[in-house]
């Protein structure tokens, strides 16, 4: 399967604390997305790493990737009460399936004030 | 501010009609998906295509569901006929992908379908 699996499927934490959410899969991969989903509303993209990164920030993210484990971590640090969403990865596998993006259950993070 | 627009947000019908639902890609991308949202089954994807081709559709069911792209600013998904099991969520993506990359989806705000 070219799908990658999040987890936890739940994670609970108090306002200021750090989330780290992991995304496991089973392919040689080109790159490899996170995406967050509000409730009731459409995903949002929020980080893009290259197979040939190991790490990338973007403002409180950090996205970590070991192409050897086949896994990805994405840390929320300084979690607020507004990063309450469901977070989802998704691999571009390439070869015959690049391009073909999918889901799979997400993380559902819920920061408490 | 160039987002991706799906019609109509909300739908109610009966079983046995038929129910088309609209994408309207962002200007410049050549992806275009076509997902579905229900707490049993999760985030599916039912189609994509690439320069308005049709590249995978095995998410799909063939008897009932269709999908295409008349035009590159236009992508339909149309079930006949609906059942109640088709109710969920159905977003549209667009993207940019060539030379072995596909970058960040951009997500509509999703059709809402309900089946009576």
């Amino acid at each position: 399967s070219q799908q990658g699996e999040e987890d936890p499927q739940a994670l609970s934490i108090q306002e200021g604390e750090n989330a780290t959410m992991n995304c496991s899969y089973k392919t040689s991969i080109n790159n490899l997305q996170w995406y967050r989903q509000n409730s009731g509303r459409g995903l949002v993209h929020l980080i893009l790493i290259r197979s040939n990164e190991r790490e990338k920030h973007s403002g409180r993210l950090r996205v970590t990737l070991d192409t050897s484990k086949k896994s990805s971590s994405l840390l929320i640090t300084a979690s607020r009460a507004a990063d309450t969403a469901s977070y989802f990865c998704t691999l571009n596998a390439g070869g015959t399936s690049y391009g073909k993006l999918t889901f799979g259950q997400g993380t559902i993070l819920t920061v408490h004030p | 501010d160039a987002r991706v627009t799906q019609t109509p947000r909300h739908k109610v019908t009966e079983m046995g009609q038929e129910v088309t639902m609209r994408c309207q890609p962002i200007l410049g991308h050549n992806t275009v998906f076509w997902y579905r949202q229900t707490m049993m089954q999760g985030l599916e994807l039912l189609a994509y295509f690439r320069n308005r081709a049709p590249l995978d559709d095995s998410g799909m069911p063939k008897d009932r569901f269709s999908a295409e792209m008349p035009d590159a600013t236009l992508a339909t998904l149309k079930i006949q006929p609906s059942e109640p099991r088709d109710s969920a969520v159905y977003f549209c993506a667009s993207g940019w992908s060539g030379q072995g990359f596909t970058g960040e989806l951009f997500f509509g705000e999703g059709s809402r379908l309900t089946v009576l």
